[in-house]
C-alpha cells in the first residue's frame, strides 16, 4: 500500500518556467489537498478537492492551478513561476469525516531562481 | 475558521514523558482535535485524533479537557526519534481549510 506519492522529490525552475507537480493516491479517498510550507511555518492550503471533477481553492491559490479528472490523481500547475513560489509542496488525501484522519505525500521541494 | 495555540518550542530528556499542551478556545462542539508531528524534511504524519473522550494509541496519548477548550499530547517516554514539530488542528465536518500553525517544535536531549 503506497499511500500518497508525489513526484519530482526535487526541482529547480528558472523564473517564468512552467510545471505540474504530481500526486496520487491508493486509498480511494475522495478528499485532496495541496499545501505548501514555506521555512519555519505551518502548512498553508492551495487547493482542494472533494472529489473527481471537483475542486476549490484554499488559502494561497494565487499562480497555481489543479485539476481532478479521477480519484486518484490531483496533480498541481504552477504557470509562470516566481521565486516567491520557492516552497516545500505536499499533498494529502483523506475520508470525508472529520473523524478521519490526513495522509501525506514526502513533499517536493522547489526552487525557482 | 477555528485557530489552535502552541508553544513554539519545548525540550525533554530521553526516556521522560512529554506533555506538549494546545489550546483551542473557539472549538465547535463537532471539531474533532487532531495532532500530527513532522520529522526533519518529511511529510507530516498523523498521531492521534479525539472528539471529547481521552484516546490512546501506541504512538501517544490524547488528554482533552473538559470544557475542549485545550488538549494535551501526552508522550509516555520520548526517544531521540520523536524529535519533531508537533501541530495541533482542529477537523470539522466540512471543514476543508484545516489551520496549521507553527506548531511546537519538540527537542530530545539525549
Amino acid at each position: 500500500n503506497a499511500g500518497v506519492t508525489q513526484t519530482p522529490k526535487f526541482r529547480i525552475l528558472k523564473i517564468g518556467q512552467s510545471m505540474t507537480l504530481q500526486c496520487t493516491q491508493d486509498m480511494n479517498h475522495n478528499y485532496m489537498y495541496w499545501y505548501r510550507q514555506d521555512p519555519g511555518m505551518g502548512l498553508k492550503l492551495i487547493y482542494y478537492s472533494v472529489g473527481a471533477g471537483i475542486t476549490d481553492k484554499g488559502e494561497v491559490p494565487n499562480g497555481y492551478n489543479v485539476s481532478r479528472s479521477t480519484t486518484e490523481d490531483f496533480p498541481l500547475r504552477l504557470e509562470l513561476a516566481a521565486p516567491s513560489q520557492t516552497s516545500v509542496y505536499f499533498c494529502a488525501s483523506s475520508g470525508p469525516s472529520a473523524n478521519e484522519k490526513l495522509f501525506f505525500g514526502s513533499g517536493t521541494q522547489l526552487s525557482v531562481l | 475558521d477555528a485557530k489552535t495555540t502552541q508553544p513554539n518550542s519545548m525540550e525533554s530528556n530521553e526516556e521522560e514523558p512529554v506533555h506538549l499542551p494546545c489550546n483551542h478556545s473557539t472549538i465547535s462542539g463537532t471539531d474533532y482535535i487532531h495532532w500530527y508531528r513532522q520529522l526533519p524534511s518529511q511529510g507530516p504524519e498523523y498521531v492521534i485524533h479525539g472528539l471529547t473522550s481521552n484516546v490512546n494509541n501506541r504512538m501517544a496519548s490524547l488528554a482533552i479537557a473538559e470544557d475542549r477548550k485545550s488538549s494535551t499530547l501526552i508522550l509516555h517516554r520520548a526517544t531521540l526519534r520523536d524529535a519533531a514539530v508537533y501541530y495541533c488542528i482542529l477537523r470539522g465536518d466540512s471543514n476543508y481549510q484545516l489551520i496549521w500553525g507553527a506548531g511546537t517544535k519538540l527537542i530530545i536531549k539525549p
